[in-house]
C-alpha cells in the first residue's frame, strides 16, 4: 500500500526554467512533509519541509506547496540548475507513528544545460 | 568529516551466510535508523533506536537484528541471507524522537546476495 506516491519517475527541464515535482499521499494522519534529494552512490539529503498547518514554505530557489484537501504537495525549483539533477524523494510523517518517515519512490530530475 | 558513515559500502555474499553492516554517526544525535531501498526504489524504514532503545520495528524478519552498543552506533546483523535481501541499506540519524527533526543519511551499503 503506497501511502506516498510520486507518479512521475522522471522529469527533464532546461536550465533556468522551473522544475515542478509532484507528490500525492493517502494517509490523512500525515501532518509533516519533507523533500529529500539524492545523488548517485550517496544517501538522501534533506532539502525542505512543510507542516500541515502551512500551505507554502520557501527556501531560496526551493518552494514546497501543500494542498491538504487534495492530499497533494509539490516542490518547485526555480531557476533550475544542472547541479539540481538528482532523485527527489517526497516523505511524510504522522505524529502518532513515532515520527517515522514514509517515502515515495522518487522522481529523477534532469536539468539540461 | 563524514557525519553518518557505513561500512562496508558494498557487500557481495552467498545465500545462507550471516553478515553485518556497521553504522556510526558523529553528530551527537540520539536517534538512529535503518532503511532498506529495494529494487523498486522504495525507501522503507526497518528500525529506529532512541538512546539505544528500540522504538520502531517495521515487521522485519527476525533474521535481521539491530544492535546499538551506544548512541553513536547502530549495527545491522543479518542471518541466513536470502536473495530477497539484496538491496541498498541506509543508516540515518536525527536528534530527538518526538519532533520532526531532519534525518541525516549515510551513503548506503549495497548488499548483493548470490
Amino acid at each position: 500500500d503506497q501511502q506516498v506516491k510520486q507518479n512521475s519517475p522522471s522529469l527533464s527541464v532546461q536550465e533556468g526554467r522551473i522544475s515542478i515535482l509532484n507528490c500525492d499521499y493517502t494517509n490523512s494522519m500525515f501532518d509533516y512533509f519533507l523533500w529529500y534529494k539524492k545523488y548517485p552512490a550517496e544517501g538522501p539529503t534533506f532539502l525542505i519541509s512543510i507542516s500541515s498547518i502551512k500551505d507554502k514554505n520557501e527556501d531560496g530557489r526551493f518552494t514546497v506547496f501543500l494542498n491538504k484537501s487534495a492530499k497533494h504537495l509539490s516542490l518547485h525549483i526555480v531557476p533550475s540548475q544542472p547541479g539540481d539533477s538528482a532523485v527527489y524523494f517526497c516523505a511524510a510523517s504522522a505524529q502518532g507513528s513515532n515520527y517515522k518517515l514514509t517515502f515515495g519512490k522518487g522522481t529523477l530530475l534532469t536539468v539540461n544545460p | 568529516d563524514t557525519a553518518v558513515s557505513q561500512t562496508p559500502k558494498y557487500l557481495v555474499t552467498q545465500m545462507g551466510n550471516d553478515k553485518s553492516i556497521k553504522c556510526e554517526q558523529n553528530l551527537g544525535h540520539d536517534t538512529m535508523y535503518w532503511y532498506k531501498q529495494d529494487s523498486k526504489k522504495f525507501l522503507k524504514i526497518m528500525f529506529s533506536y532512541n538512546n539505544k532503545e528500540l522504538i520502531i520495528n517495521e515487521t522485519v524478519p527476525n533474521r535481521f537484528s539491530p544492535k546499538s552498543p551506544d548512541k553513536a552506533h547502530l549495527n545491522l546483523h543479518i542471518n541466513s541471507l536470502e536473495l530477497g535481501d539484496s538491496a541498498v541499506y541506509f543508516c540515518a540519524s536525527s536528534q530527538g524522537l518526538n519532533n520532526y527533526n531532519e534525518q541525516f543519511f549515510g551513503p548506503g551499503t549495497r548488499l548483493t546476495v548470490l
